[in-house]
């Protein structure tokens, strides 16, 4: 299978604890996104890399929220300290992203989903 | 901050009924997509519509952007069972390429 893959997909944890979720986007992809999507809701922006450059970020995001996209590869958004109100399926999502060019469909993993106690 | 609006939030129709969902924005986009998440799965790009009143068709979908760039809507005529899902707008800002914002959806469920 050649998509975007997450991974855990269900992470139940206990509210103070940390949590730590990982994307591997399509290979030839050089944007990644990460997308947090609560029930009813559309997916909330939340973090952009280009290459391994985090490039923006929400500023809906707490300081508890960090993510990383080291050698420009797979991504990891750590949750530190985690509450209630971080119960969300987390998605990411790569982009070919062609420079210049307003292109660039999101393909979209299966998605994280985390439940905090 | 630019928001995109989408209605109605759910549409209940009988198989064969035509379907119709609007997403507006706050802000003149550079361009919009559509996507169709099915329950339990993931959003799957549908479409992107990048021309001032463009319009696209894909088989029973028909995607319209506005004259200004401020609206999008898309219609499906005779409903089958397959499209239940929920269709979301993703409108692109002007001056910032990175993100998408995504409107809240619409919930589409077809009775047999």
């Amino acid at each position: 299978d050649t998509g975007v893959s997450q991974d855990p997909r269900h992470k139940i944890t206990k509210r103070g604890q940390n949590v730590t979720f990982r994307c591997d986007p399509i290979s030839e992809h050089n944007r990644l996104y990460w997308y947090r999507q609560t029930l009813g809701q559309g997916p909330e922006f939340l973090t952009y890399f280009q290459n391994e450059a985090q490039l923006e970020k929400s500023r809906l995001l707490s300081d508890r929220f960090s993510a990383e996209r080291p050698k420009g590869s797979f991504s990891t958004l750590e949750i530190q300290r985690t509450e209630q109100g971080d119960s969300a399926m987390y998605l990411c999502a790569s982009s070919p992203g062609l420079a210049g060019v307003v292109t660039g469909e999101l393909f979209f993993g299966e998605g994280s989903r985390l439940t905090v106690l | 901050g630019q928001q995109v609006m989408q209605i109605p939030q759910y549409q209940h129709v009988q198989e064969g009924e035509d379907f119709t969902t609007y997403c507006n924005s706050s802000t003149t986009l550079s361009n919009i997509q559509w996507y169709k998440q099915r329950p339990g799965g993931h959003p799957v790009f549908l479409i992107q519509l990048v021309k001032s009143g463009e319009v696209k068709k894909q088989k029973r979908l028909t995607f319209q952007f506005g004259e200004a760039k401020k609206n999008s809507s898309l219609h499906i005529t005779a409903t089958q069972t397959t499209d239940v899902g929920t269709y979301f707008c993703a409108g692109r800002g002007l001056y910032n390429f990175n993100k998408f914002y995504f409107g809240s959806g619409t919930k589409l469920n077809v009775k047999p």
